[in-house]
């Protein structure tokens, strides 16, 4: 299995509304990643999990909230957010080799499309 | 300057004919280089990982200049399919996730 698998592909939520992106992978990659990606832009990094914990938080506002339940599991749960947090988010995978070791790059998942209204 | 600054096209070229793209990056600590492609509306798909002996996978080409903090995609006899937006991909690879910077993409279009 090389895939990275998200959903929903698409979702529209009220700015009251609270909601999750799930995303799951069977690689045995022990980091994950959340990106939000604006259109004609390129990806923007939300947040690491590194080995089911998370090693870096891009300054994104308390709205978005990730969780990391095992090593093949990334949520995303959002409320209360804005129109402007309307984006492509998507969920990458990576396999690691360690401090000072070579990347591997990423695996993507196709992405949920979001639209806050 | 930013990290990783690629060719600001968009790139219109005929079918069959030769491409080249140019990504330079700022962080000599950088381990690692891709090529990804991304078509609209869809995710990043990896194209192919650049080597420091450069490496070919068919039509594309791949270029590291380590000296210059240069990387190069060359995409021989377009085709139709090969229009998207192509990102520049560069891994710093000094933690334990990859810390991984992209450029801002160059668009291709090939057209008939």
């Amino acid at each position: 299995d090389t895939e990275v698998t998200q959903t929903p592909k698409h979702l529209v939520m009220g700015m009251t509304n609270k909601k999750s992106l799930k995303c799951e992978q069977h690689m045995g990659h022990r980091a994950m990643y959340w990106y939000k990606q604006k259109a004609k832009k390129p990806p923007e990094l939300m947040f690491v999990y590194s080995y089911e914990k998370l090693s870096i938080n891009e300054s994104v506002p308390s709205r978005f909230s990730p969780e990391c339940p095992n090593s093949s599991l990334l949520n995303l749960h959002l409320h209360a957010l804005q129109p402007e947090d309307s984006a492509l988010y998507l969920c990458a995978s990576s396999q690691t080799s360690g401090l000072g070791g070579r990347g591997y790059g990423y695996t993507f998942g196709s992405g949920t499309r979001l639209t806050v209204v | 300057r930013k990290e990783v600054e690629q060719d600001p096209g968009p790139f219109n070229v005929p079918e069959g004919a030769t491409v080249a793209f140019n990504c330079t990056y700022s962080n000599s600590a950088s381990q690692s280089f891709f090529w990804y492609r991304q078509d609209c509306r869809k995710e990043p798909k990896l194209l192919m990982s650049v080597y420091s002996s450069g490496n070919e996978d068919g039509r594309f080409t791949a270029q590291l200049n380590r000296a210059s903090q240069y990387i190069s995609l060359l995409i021989r006899d377009s085709k139709l399919s090969d229009s998207a937006t192509y990102l520049c991909v560069v891994n710093l690879g000094k933690t334990s996730y990859d810390k991984v910077i992209f450029g801002p993409g160059t668009s291709l279009s090939v057209i008939p």
